[in-house]
């Protein structure tokens, strides 16, 4: 059973642009969702996380907006860069044990 | 901040060999350590859950007998995979936590089996 789903797989993004990433999720129990940055060939590095009691979370460029109602949360990358090219994980986790369960993925493509 | 270590970075081997993974916490005690496995243009697959001291709770499908993990003290975790076969070339990925929320991953070993 997915429990976190992802949207979209893929996505290309014009330098300077906005990238929008979108999580939901089906356990109510989670409550807390982080997003994971991916290179190839390397492990994920955390890049901004969120715990329900707020509805959204800036840090730099990264941005996560939270929906409880809806189990739904999105990253927000302003002013993409190419460097930014890499696969981006939604995550979850909650007091029913302390594993991530992991979003299927996106991988970002900013073209210059 | 917390850093872990993974090695090696990438292995070959011969079918039928055993590889051994290790993934060190450097800077803190973790209290759980998570092994993960992933296949090309896929996500983290969890394979186990260590916690030092204690045997590793596997995910379903993970054959405890073929990935042996050994969580012997609060900074080291391997990872043994056993009798290595093609099938079992991945990338593994570590995992250290010391709190719920306070996860960090190590940078994953390629493992080849040839």
């Amino acid at each position: 059973q997915q429990q976190v789903k992802q949207s979209p797989q893929s996505l290309i993004v014009q330098k300077g642009g906005i990238s929008i990433i979108n999580c939901a999720y089906e356990n109510t129990a989670f409550d807390y969702f982080p997003w994971y940055q991916q290179f190839p060939g390397k492990g994920p590095a955390l890049l901004i996380a969120i715990r329900p009691d707020v509805s959204e979370k800036k840090e730099g460029r990264f941005t996560i907006s939270f929906n409880k109602s809806a189990k739904q949360f999105s990253l927000h990358i302003m002013d993409s860069q190419p460097g930014d090219s890499a696969t981006y994980f939604c995550a979850a986790s909650g007091n029913a044990g302390n594993m991530l369960t992991f979003g299927g993925g996106t991988r970002l493509m900013v073209k210059p | 901040g917390a850093v872990v270590s993974q090695h090696p970075s990438w292995v070959i081997c011969k079918s039928g060999t055993s590889v051994k993974i290790e993934c060190r916490s450097l800077d803190f005690q973790a209290t759980t350590m998570f092994w993960y496995r992933q296949f090309p243009k896929q996500s983290l697959m969890l394979m186990a859950t260590s916690n030092e001291g204690s045997k590793a709770t596997y995910e379903q499908g993970v054959e405890k007998d073929k990935f042996l993990i050994n969580h012997a003290s609060l900074t080291l975790s391997t990872l043994t995979v056993t009798s290595a076969h093609p099938e079992d070339s991945s990338f593994y990925i570590c995992s250290a936590t010391r709190t719920r929320d306070g996860y960090t991953f190590g940078s994953g070993t390629r493992l080849t089996v040839v």
